[in-house]
């Protein structure tokens, strides 16, 4: 069975500063892994996703996330967190054509 | 970029009455819709996987016979609440995915709030 954890269930961070966050995954076969954010109102969107090759992928909004085979990881990063990053954050791994979920974590931007 | 609507965004219903709620692809065809159950600051759950013109798969422990989906569509899949009771109050999102192998990608709408009371 698959699962994926994200340890943290809530990050504040201060403008300007970085960001990290953690997902590891547990899943037999090479997986396919994916990064949501989820704002109040909105649709989860996709900020960047993984299939193969470069094992650092770029996505939208200036985040980027690292696939890290040998601890089963893919934490997402951003260099510089603007107010309008505050949010929910999901991590996802793909199985076929469903995807299974992280608990979230919630970002916490201070000026 | 893909936009999923669903309607409505929020639904008050009484104990023992059904509620549909639509999810719908504004821009483009999706064969494969999914519904999620996300509980208050928990991840989201799969129920189900709506595909065009077939009976949707439910996920284990999940009831079909209470959550109703109909994908009578490429842009509409619907998904019906029979007998709502409290427990039942949750926030419902769609989703329909486009590609394949490393193009496929899940397009998520923005959710419709239940409350059973």
């Amino acid at each position: 069975a698959q699962s994926v954890t994200q340890p943290d269930i809530h990050i504040t961070v201060s403008e300007g500063a970085s960001l990290e966050l953690r997902c590891n995954y547990s899943y037999g076969a090479t997986p396919y892994l994916f990064w949501y954010v989820q704002s109040p109102g909105q649709g989860l969107q996709l900020l960047l996703k993984y299939f193969s090759g470069d094992t650092l992928v770029q996505g939208i909004k200036g985040f980027e996330a690292e696939f890290k085979r040998s601890q089963s990881s893919f934490n997402l990063r951003k260099p510089s967190v603007h107010w309008s990053d505050a949010a929910e954050y999901f991590c996802a791994v793909g199985r076929g054509n469903k995807l299974s979920f992280g608990a979230g974590t919630t970002v916490t931007v201070r000026a | 970029g893909a936009v999923v609507s669903q309607h409505p965004s929020w639904v008050i219903c009484k104990s023992g009455t059904s509620v549909k709620i639509e999810c719908r692809s504004l821009d483009f065809q999706a064969t494969t819709m999914f519904w999620y159950r996300q509980f208050p600051k928990q991840s989201l759950m799969l129920m189900a996987t709506s595909n065009e013109g077939s009976k949707a798969t439910y996920e284990q422990g999940v009831e079909k016979d209470k959550f109703l989906i109909n994908h009578a569509s490429l842009t509409l899949s619907t998904l019906t609440v029979t007998s709502a009771h409290p427990e039942d109050s949750s926030f419902y999102i769609c989703s329909a995915s486009i590609g394949q192998g490393t193009t496929y990608e899940q397009y998520f709408g923005p959710g419709t709030r239940l409350t059973v009371t």
